[in-house]
């Protein structure tokens, strides 16, 4: 069974960096592009980017570019997202979801559980 | 970049049928995915490829597309299916992935 398990709760302060992981299981970490996406609290889906963890090119959303980067430790099929120059805008839940390539165009399955990290002072 | 747009919230009564909408501009050859997310829970996903339903969801939820309208159809509304819809698609052209705005299923 494919599954995504991330790290747990993070409590920043502002100005700091953030570093969530993403542990693949059931399915080669390699494979498949692992994506980045985003919920602030009562907030919509915001996708952040992706990473290709066979060679380890990344395409990050212009909005994050320059405080985000994505990387993998393939040796333990783990993926990670780093983002810097935290503000409170930035406490949200944060998902890591695999690129699903069945049928026509790419889409998101499944999901990791999502960690929360909250900006605070 | 593609601009979703969905309605906030759709109410419906247990047994009956809901449908939620996604819409811009015009889709063309793109095809849009719906996600279900319940609350504290990350999305999972519904239909994919406008009309393809994902491995293990029922057959109540089904999807079409008319060419600047997607619609998720809920079938026998559940309690258990009140939740937030998220409709997803790929620009391909700037490599970017954007979901709609969300709306909110109320049973």
């Amino acid at each position: 069974q494919m599954q995504l398990v991330q790290s747990g709760t993070e409590v920043k302060k502002p100005g700091a960096s953030v570093k969530v992981s993403c542990k693949a299981s059931g399915y080669t970490l390699t494979a498949y592009y692992l994506h980045w996406v985003r919920q602030a609290p009562g907030q919509g889906l915001e996708w952040m980017g992706w990473i290709n963890p066979n060679a380890g090119g990344t395409n990050y959303a212009q909005k994050f570019e320059g405080r985000v980067t994505m990387t993998r430790d393939t040796s333990i099929s783990t993926a990670y997202l780093e983002l810097n120059g935290l503000t409170s805008d930035d406490s949200a839940v944060y998902f890591c979801a695999r690129l699903a390539t069945m049928g026509i165009q790419p889409k998101f399955d499944p999901w990791g559980q999502g960690t929360l990290v909250t900006v605070s002072s | 970049s593609y601009v979703l747009t969905q309605p906030p919230s759709v109410s419906v009564a247990p047994g009956k049928t809901a449908r939620v909408t996604c819409g811009t501009d015009y889709f063309g050859s793109i095809t849009v995915h719906w996600y279900q997310q319940r609350p504290g829970q990350a999305p999972v996903l519904l239909v994919y490829d406008d009309t393809d339903r994902a491995s293990g969801i029922s057959e109540r939820f089904s999807g079409s597309n008319s060419g600047n309208t997607a619609t998720l159809t809920i079938s026998g509304v559940e309690a258990g299916d009140e939740a937030d819809y998220y409709c997803q698609v790929w620009d391909a052209s700037n490599d970017v992935y954007v979901f709609g705005p969300g709306t909110k299923v109320s049973v």
